[in-house]
């Protein structure tokens, strides 16, 4: 398997814009879980999914950011609007169950 | 709620010298135990892992880590490091029935010749 994989690897954008941030878990992993690293908070929880349904999202920061997983092969994290505290890390996660492989990460930067 | 103590940001080693960095634990329970690895730019890579049993556990690497539930502790280890163990280390703590995992501010290592 390649792993989880990310997109895109670099995102740059305007104040304001929407970010979408995608993300393909490994095949047969029932949890799909998002991070964000900053050097302030270090890494943080966002949302995580189980058989493709949101299970706690408690760790979202606003009504900014929201997330979707159509299906068991793929997840969106979106930023509507977009603003400079944004930027961070976020990484993709799956699991099959206790413990969690990651992508790459996606670099943010809001200017 | 669990939560993860990491309190060295910092370490600088020789090459060929041992390592251990430390971690404790907040949990009511026997947790699960993590440490992960990210080097520059990359993700996240998982050492090793506890669960039960053997309380010494091995990873990928030549790193080892040892749970110690009186001292709420689960450090890492390694008899002797390399150059391309330069890295951040995280760990980090679960609870049985939640798959959440809680992370440490991570240590960062720095190796030198």
């Amino acid at each position: 398997d390649a792993g989880v994989i990310q997109s895109p690897r670099h995102e740059v954008t305007e104040m304001g814009q929407e970010v979408t941030l995608r993300c393909k878990p490994i095949s047969g992993h029932d949890y799909l879980f998002w991070y964000r690293q900053t050097m302030m908070r270090g890494l943080e929880l966002l949302i995580y999914f189980n058989n493709n349904v949101p299970i706690d999202d408690s760790g979202m920061p606003e009504d900014r950011f929201s997330a979707k997983m159509p299906n068991a092969s793929f997840s969106t994290l979106k930023i509507q609007p977009s603003e400079p505290r944004d930027s961070a890390v976020y990484f993709c996660a799956s699991s099959p169950r206790r413990e969690a492989f990651f992508g790459q990460g996606t670099r943010l930067t809001v200017v | 709620a669990q939560s993860v103590t990491q309190p060295d940001i910092h370490i600088t080693v020789s090459e060929g010298a041992s390592l251990e960095l430390r971690c404790n634990y907040s949990y009511g329970a026997t947790p699960y135990l993590f440490w992960y690895v990210q080097s520059p730019g990359q993700g996240l890579q998982l050492l090793l892992k506890y669960f039960s049993g053997d309380t010494l556990v091995q990873g990928i690497k030549g790193f080892e880590a040892e749970f110690k539930r009186s001292q709420s502790s689960f450090n890492l280890r390694k008899p002797s490091v390399h150059w391309s163990d330069a890295a951040e280390y995280f760990c980090a703590v679960g609870a049985p029935g939640n798959e959440k995992l809680t992370f440490g501010t991570g240590t960062r290592l720095t190796i030198i010749p």
